[in-house]
């Protein structure tokens, strides 16, 4: 059993649409939740950075971290094509240890 | 703006030709990261540089080497690449100074190795 699950999608939504992405985790001692986007052919980049459990939110995006339950979740509102890319989650257990990311999922958003 | 640059973005080299992957950064991070990342998968951490120290993961193999002259250049140097090491190679860095004073990783738009 991998320590962070991610379904590989792809989702694909209409132009609009509220997007629900998640990840869950076998491992208690994660702490750090991370979300990134990641391009065609370009580096991940960061989205939301969050601390232990509840919600964070920035623009059309809020992450939800779920300790009890071991899960996380990204929200997209009124997703745009733009938002067409591979979610990766990603956490770690202490402030400077490594990342054990999850596979992503790729979403499509249709116009 | 500050950012993780590297170079080149596209990089082909023959079977067993050893090859160089840089990564430079004007963030004054302290932490650099390599990972390789294979078509749909997660990226797989390979080593990281803890100021001049060096963290080798225990699967990583003898293949793969790093460098880090200063803090704001590392290396990734494949001694004898094989199909198998056609890849994409990000950079990452971060900033640690103990417990709490921390940010998360800032990834490079990454190096496309391909082997012929």
């Amino acid at each position: 059993q991998k320590e962070v699950e991610q379904d590989p999608g792809p989702l694909s939504v209409p132009e609009g649409a509220i997007v629900s992405l998640n990840c869950t985790y076998s491992n208690s001692a994660f702490q750090y939740f991370m979300w990134y986007r990641q391009y065609s052919r370009k580096g991940p980049e960061l989205l939301m950075y969050t601390y232990s459990s509840g919600n964070k939110e920035d623009g059309r995006f809020t992450a939800q971290v779920d300790k009890s339950s071991k899960y996380i979740s990204l929200f997209i509102r009124d997703s745009q094509p733009s938002d067409s890319a591979t979610y990766l989650c990603a956490m770690r257990k202490s402030s400077g240890d490594k990342l054990t990311f999850g596979t992503g999922t790729r979403l499509a958003v249709r116009p | 703006d500050a950012m993780v640059i590297q170079n080149p973005r596209y990089q082909v080299t023959q079977f067993g030709k050893p090859v160089t992957l840089s990564c430079s950064q004007t963030l004054n991070h302290n932490v650099m990261y390599w990972y390789q990342q294979k078509s749909s998968q997660a990226p797989k951490l390979l080593f990281h540089y803890y100021d001049k120290d060096f963290n080798n993961e225990a699967d990583t193999p003898d293949n793969f080497q790093s460098r880090r002259p200063n803090t704001s250049f590392c290396f990734l140097d494949i001694r004898s690449p094989g199909l198998g090491d056609a890849a994409m190679y990000l950079c990452a860095t971060s900033r640690h100074r103990g417990e709490g004073v921390d940010q998360p990783q800032h990834f490079g738009d990454g190096t496309r190795l391909s082997i012929l």
